[in-house]
């Protein structure tokens, strides 16, 4: 079975700083794929950023990267330009593929103005 | 589109009491997930189901059942309902990304 850890449970840091989040996982698997999730509270799961395994070229999004390590099994994430919108849980989670995602405990973000 | 719509948003059940948790998505989805989240945690998996007919359990399956006529619809149903099943359930959909609900608030008392 699959798991994915996240240790740290709450995070703090001043708008516009950049702030990096952990996410580490264990698995067999060779083929795989890793998100982060924010979760704001009005409780909708919005995906962040997505990784294949088999990919090689960290992902981004607008102020949004990982650090994806396969041989250490770390996906972190990178949040620049830190805003008070990006207040949140944010969830890293594991999948095969058709059998549903694996999530961390989550991590408690808070943007300080 | 609707995407994946979840109803109800937020029930009472008293111990014992059954209930179907609907979920709905427009997509064409062929997969689709039934979890669930308690105070402080991410998701547990429930179900899952990767075409009409077909389903299997997740990591959390116990006191719960589903079924898949259609490829539209993934109704969760609990039977006697017990305390520990108070939590925020989410339905999602799936096609190279997951597409979540926007969760049911249950409470068991």
């Amino acid at each position: 079975a699959q798991t994915v850890t996240q240790s740290q449970p709450e995070m703090s840091v001043q708008e516009a700083e950049t702030v990096t989040l952990s996410c580490t996982y264990d698995t067999s698997e060779s083929n795989y794929y890793l998100f982060w999730y924010k979760q704001p509270p009005s409780r909708q799961m919005i995906l962040v950023i997505r990784q294949e395994a088999y990919k090689q070229q960290n992902a981004t999004e607008n102020r949004f990267s990982v650090n994806f390590q396969k041989a250490a099994k770390s996906f972190s994430l990178k949040i620049s330009d830190s805003q008070l919108g990006d207040t949140a849980m944010y969830f890293c989670a594991f999948t095969r593929g058709a059998d549903g995602l694996t999530f961390g405990k989550g991590t408690h973000l808070i943007i300080q103005p | 589109n609707a995407g994946v719509t979840q109803t109800p948003k937020f029930r009472i059940l008293k111990i014992g009491q059954s209930m179907t948790l609907q979920c709905t998505q427009d997509m064409n989805h062929n997969y689709m997930y039934w979890y669930r989240q308690d105070p402080g945690m991410g998701l547990k998996l429930i179900y899952y189901s990767v075409g009409a007919g077909i389903t299997d359990k997740g990591e959390v399956p116990n006191g719960y059942n589903v079924s898949r006529s259609t490829t539209e619809d993934f109704p969760l149903r609990l039977e006697l309902a017990a305390p520990s099943q108070t939590s925020v359930y989410f339905c999602a959909s799936s096609y190279r990304g997951y597409t979540f609900g926007s969760g049911t608030r249950l409470t068991v008392v």
